[in-house]
């Protein structure tokens, strides 16, 4: 059965460095989507992909994250410089194409601790 | 303000009960989906809901979705111990794909 693959599965890190996520969508999926969850909360949207192009930044915190799809395909987060409140699970989600239904699947995530 | 307030927040049963969850809004979506999510993984969908009134069965998992479109809740019989998770609700914003989601329901079921 075909998964949403992620990379690192865990990430600690000290305040103030960098940090990059990686994430395979599933084969075909046009659209791709980063979420940040914090412990005990639903997901949040960070930035949704259609392609290659961005369509949905607007939650995104500019001055310090970034994320690309350069070709398409698979994607990467990157956090710079990390805050301490930046601790959270990083999901990435994809999906064939909007719909009606927009039936997203996930990724096993990516913990994150900023120490 | 959640758009999507889903109750209770945490629930912990025995084997063997059964149990509803809900997802409740002020506002009409064109579907919901449910999700369960287990410690340290990402969420799994389990069901859409498009039509009001639907009802859904997965095993022991009913779904359905309120006749405005406004609601939805989640019944599970006879609950067992692999049915421990978070169970998000989510539904579309406006007329992208964008989501949104619930807090959640942490359940735990006891043996």
């Amino acid at each position: 059965e075909a998964e949403v693959a992620q990379s690192p599965r865990y990430k600690i890190t000290e305040k103030s460095q960098a940090v990059a996520f990686w994430c395979d969508p599933i084969s075909g999926h046009a659209t791709l989507y980063w979420y940040r969850q914090i412990l005990g909360q639903g997901p949040e949207l960070l930035v949704q992909f259609q392609d290659e192009s961005v369509v949905d930044d607007s939650q995104l915190p500019k001055d310090r994250f970034s994320a690309e799809r350069l070709k398409g395909v698979d994607s990467t987060l990157k956090i710079q410089p990390a805050e301490l409140g930046d601790s959270a699970m990083y999901l990435c989600a994809s999906s064939s194409q909007p719909g009606m239904t927009y039936e997203q699947y996930f990724g096993p995530g990516t913990r994150l601790t900023v120490t | 303000t959640q758009l999507l307030e889903q109750s209770p927040q945490f629930l912990s049963i025995q084997e063997g009960e059964n149990l509803t969850v809900y997802c409740n809004s002020s506002s009409v979506f064109s579907s919901l989906q449910w999700y369960r999510q287990e410690p340290g993984e990402g969420p799994v969908l389990l069901v859409t809901v498009v039509t009001g009134g639907e009802v859904k069965k997965l095993k022991r998992l009913t779904f359905q979705f309120g006749d405005a479109r406004k609601d939805s809740s989640l019944h599970i019989t006879a609950a067992q111990t692999g049915d421990t998770g978070l169970y998000l609700c989510a539904g579309p914003l406006g007329s992208g794909s964008r989501l949104t989601f619930g807090e959640g329901t942490q359940l735990t079921v006891n043996p």
